[in-house]
């Protein structure tokens, strides 16, 4: 299957920091990313829609401005979380559709702890 | 809203024994299912997906899908403890590209 590669696996930053988090599809083309947030014993949540060359689109009660995407080239996506809190600790996820028959791929995972 | 049920479990089953996964959804015009695997502290790997009502074999692993009923299921035989995982269900919506909307996934502990 194709493979996302998400860099850092694991970042503790302090509050108020920015802290951004790279995800890569490296044998295939991706025009649109997915970013997930996974809180402990909870499922994915969809935060937003990666768009290349276009802006992201914002799930319903994400905010954007905290949660900066951008998606420059068909190989990369990015999220930061600017200003982090305590209450944005959490697992981010990124995907990648498969071209042949739509499932997503996922990176690895990024954990975030904000002290 | 569109919702992903799932039995959050804990399901508990002994080495060697079929592993039964349920999964509803409410959005009638679903097309696409699939079923992720997830490891305490990784992310999701895909399992299956199936499309068409029916079962799908894929080794120890059986899909089966009833749209009638929307409702669809993993089974897994011969279970092995390096099986125990959260499994998670996961539909793609009618009218959405490429967006999967995910159970919250049921844990399944295999017991030696």
């Amino acid at each position: 299957g194709a493979v996302v590669s998400q860099h850092p696996s694991w970042v503790i930053c302090k509050s108020g920091t920015s802290v951004k988090i790279e995800c890569r599809s490296l044998d295939f083309q991706a025009t649109t990313m997915f970013w997930y947030r996974q809180f402990p014993k909870q499922s994915l949540m969809l935060m937003a829609t990666s768009n290349e060359g276009s802006k992201a689109t914002y799930e319903q009660g994400v905010e954007k401005d905290k949660f900066l995407i951008n998606h420059a080239s068909l190989t990369l996506s990015t999220l930061t979380v600017t200003s982090a809190h305590p209450e944005d600790s959490s697992f981010y996820i990124c995907s990648a559709p498969g071209v042949a028959s739509g499932e997503l791929f996922f990176g690895e995972g990024s954990r975030l702890t904000v002290l | 809203q569109k919702e992903v049920e799932q039995n959050s479990g804990p399901l508990s089953v002994p080495e060697g024994a079929i592993a039964s996964l349920n999964c509803t959804y409410s959005d009638r015009g679903s097309q696409s299912f699939f079923w992720y695997r997830q490891y305490s502290g990784k992310s999701p790997e895909l399992i299956m997906f199936i499309y068409s009502n029916g079962d799908k074999e894929d080794g120890r692993f059986t899909a089966q899908l009833n749209k009638a009923s929307q409702y669809v299921s993993l089974l897994i035989r011969d279970s092995q403890p390096s099986d125990s995982a959260t499994y998670l269900c996961a539909v793609k919506l009618s009218g959405s590209n490429y967006k999967l909307t995910f159970g919250k996934g049921t844990l399944l502990t295999v017991n030696p």
